[in-house]
């Protein structure tokens, strides 16, 4: 199974800050890897799919890069409404579709 | 607009099933895939398999296998996961997320529903 590492597991950063999560999986993905946010007691949202691509109203803010075994999401001036938890997920093997154990952004 | 409904909250007892269901509306339902995704209080995101609506196709994650069951009526565009022999470690939230395909993320997700095993 491909196992994903997120780091750092809680970042507290303040409104504007530019922030950087990293997702390194333990082979090549070449770029299956999708990009979630979850607020607390809600369903998660697809922010990016194949490393790096936006889904449709996703601010942009928000950018993926990477390929092989590491990418990162970079959200470019951090908002209030971006205060969240951010999951890496794996679909480049199907079984299982393994997330990353997610970062909380918390407010410094 | 697209959506998916899950059931609501159910408490099981210890060695229990239960049945939890997803009906989708605004798109082509046997044109994508399904996935459940559960998470524990406090925990990450937990992928526990896929099932395929047109074909009826699953794939279930390997630790589950055995426990699972994926089911679809098309009639009623709904999805069904069974999880049997329960215990405490499955008291947790169940998503239904949709994937256009195999390869792909999960684009539409399901509110989610509590299931709390308890004795």
């Amino acid at each position: 199974d491909v196992q994903l590492t997120q780091s750092p597991s809680t970042l507290s950063a303040s409104v504007g800050e530019r922030v950087t999560i990293t997702c390194r999986a333990s082979q090549s993905i070449n770029r299956w890897l999708a990009w979630y946010q979850q607020k607390p007691g809600k369903a998660p949202t697809l922010l990016i799919s194949e490393a790096s691509s936006l889904e449709s109203g996703v601010p942009s803010r928000f950018s993926g890069s990477g390929s092989g075994t590491e990418f990162t999401l970079t959200i470019s001036s951090l908002q209030p409404d971006d205060f969240a938890t951010y999951y890496c997920q794996q679909y480049n093997s199907y079984s299982p579709y393994n997330f990353g154990q997610g970062t909380k952004v918390e407010i410094k | 607009q697209v959506h998916l409904v899950q059931s609501g909250a159910v408490v099981k007892k210890p060695g229990a099933s239960v049945n939890v269901s997803c009906t989708a509306s605004g798109y082509t339902f046997t044109s994508y895939y399904m996935h459940w995704v559960r998470q524990a209080p406090g925990q990450g995101l937990e992928w526990m398999g896929m099932i395929n609506p047109g074909g009826g196709f699953t794939n279930v994650a390997q630790k589950l296998q055995g426990r699972v069951t994926m089911t679809r009526d098309t009639s009623t565009s709904t999805v069904y996961l069974e999880l049997s022999s329960l215990t405490s470690e499955d008291t947790a939230v169940y998503f239904c997320a949709r994937a256009v395909i195999m390869r792909s993320g999960f684009d539409i997700w399901g509110q989610g529903t509590l299931v709390t095993v308890s004795s």
